[in-house]
C-alpha cells in the first residue's frame, strides 16, 4: 500500500526567508501524481502545486516550487520570501495515476505545521 | 466552472441528536465524493467515498453513515451523535482520474455537547 510521510510536524521560518518541508511516499507504482495542500487557520484546504511522476521537471507556483527525487521517493515543498499569509498546515498528498474506480484515492501525509514569524 | 458547496459552517448538537450534513458540486457530472474529518491539528481521516450514485464505501466503521441520493450530493448522517464525533468535517470531490487533486469544500465545524 502506498504510504506519505512527513516527518516534521512544525516548522518556523522568518518573514522574507526561504523554508523547505519534507515529504517522502512509498509506493511501487509508475504512473502517480504528488500534490502540496495548504490548510490556514480558515481550516480551508487549498491546493498549492501538483507534480506529475513522469516529468523530470519540477514544478513551480510563483514562491512555491517543488523539489521532486523520484529515485529517492521525495517531494519537498519550498516557499520562498515567506510571507505571514504562507502560516498554515502544509499537507503532501499522492494518488495513482490514471485509474478510475474506488481504489484511486488521494492519499495524505500527517501534516506539517508552518509558523511565519514578523 | 466548477464549484462545491458545503452546509452548515458550524454546528452544535446534544449527544444523542441526529445529524444531518449536506454537499452539493457544480459544473461536473459523475465526480467522486468524499467526507473526511479532522481532529484540532490533526491529520485527515477519510470518512466515506463515493463513485457514484448510491455507491458509499466506508473507511472506518463508527457512528456515521454517507448516502448519495444523486449524482453531485452527498449526504453525510447519523442516527444518534456521541461526543466523540465532535470535529471537523470536509466535503470533496474530484475527476476520477488520478492526474487530478480533490477539490474540498469549506467545512463544517461540529460540536456535540
Amino acid at each position: 500500500a502506498q504510504t506519505v510521510t512527513q516527518s516534521q510536524p512544525e516548522m518556523s521560518v522568518q518573514e522574507a526567508e526561504t523554508v523547505t518541508l519534507s515529504c517522502t511516499y512509498d509506493t511501487s507504482e509508475s504512473d502517480y501524481y504528488l500534490f502540496w495542500y495548504k490548510q490556514p487557520p480558515s481550516r480551508q484546504m487549498i491546493l498549492v502545486i501538483r507534480q506529475e511522476a513522469y516529468k523530470q521537471q519540477n514544478a513551480t507556483e510563483n514562491r512555491f516550487s517543488v523539489n521532486f527525487q523520484k529515485a529517492a521517493k521525495s517531494f519537498s515543498l519550498k516557499i520562498s520570501d515567506s510571507q505571514l499569509g504562507d502560516a498554515a498546515m502544509y499537507f503532501c498528498a499522492y494518488r495513482r495515476g490514471n485509474y478510475g474506480g474506488a481504489t484511486n484515492k488521494l492519499i495524505f501525509g500527517t501534516g506539517t505545521l508552518l509558523a511565519v514569524q514578523p | 466552472s466548477q464549484t462545491i458547496h458545503q452546509w452548515p459552517a458550524t454546528l452544535v448538537q446534544p449527544v444523542g441528536s441526529p445529524l444531518s450534513l449536506e454537499c452539493t458540486v457544480e459544473g461536473t457530472s459523475n465526480p467522486n465524493l468524499y467526507w473526511y474529518r479532522q481532529a484540532a491539528g490533526r491529520g485527515l481521516q477519510l470518512l466515506f467515498y463515493s463513485v457514484g450514485i448510491g455507491q458509499i464505501s466506508s473507511e472506518v466503521p463508527q457512528n456515521l453513515s454517507a448516502s448519495r441520493p444523486q449524482d453531485r450530493q452527498f449526504i453525510l448522517s447519523s442516527k444518534k451523535l456521541l461526543l466523540s464525533d465532535s470535529g471537523f468535517y470536509l466535503c470533496a470531490w474530484s475527476k476520477p482520474r488520478g492526474r487530478y487533486g480533490y477539490t474540498f469544500g469549506s467545512g463544517t465545524r461540529l460540536t456535540v455537547v
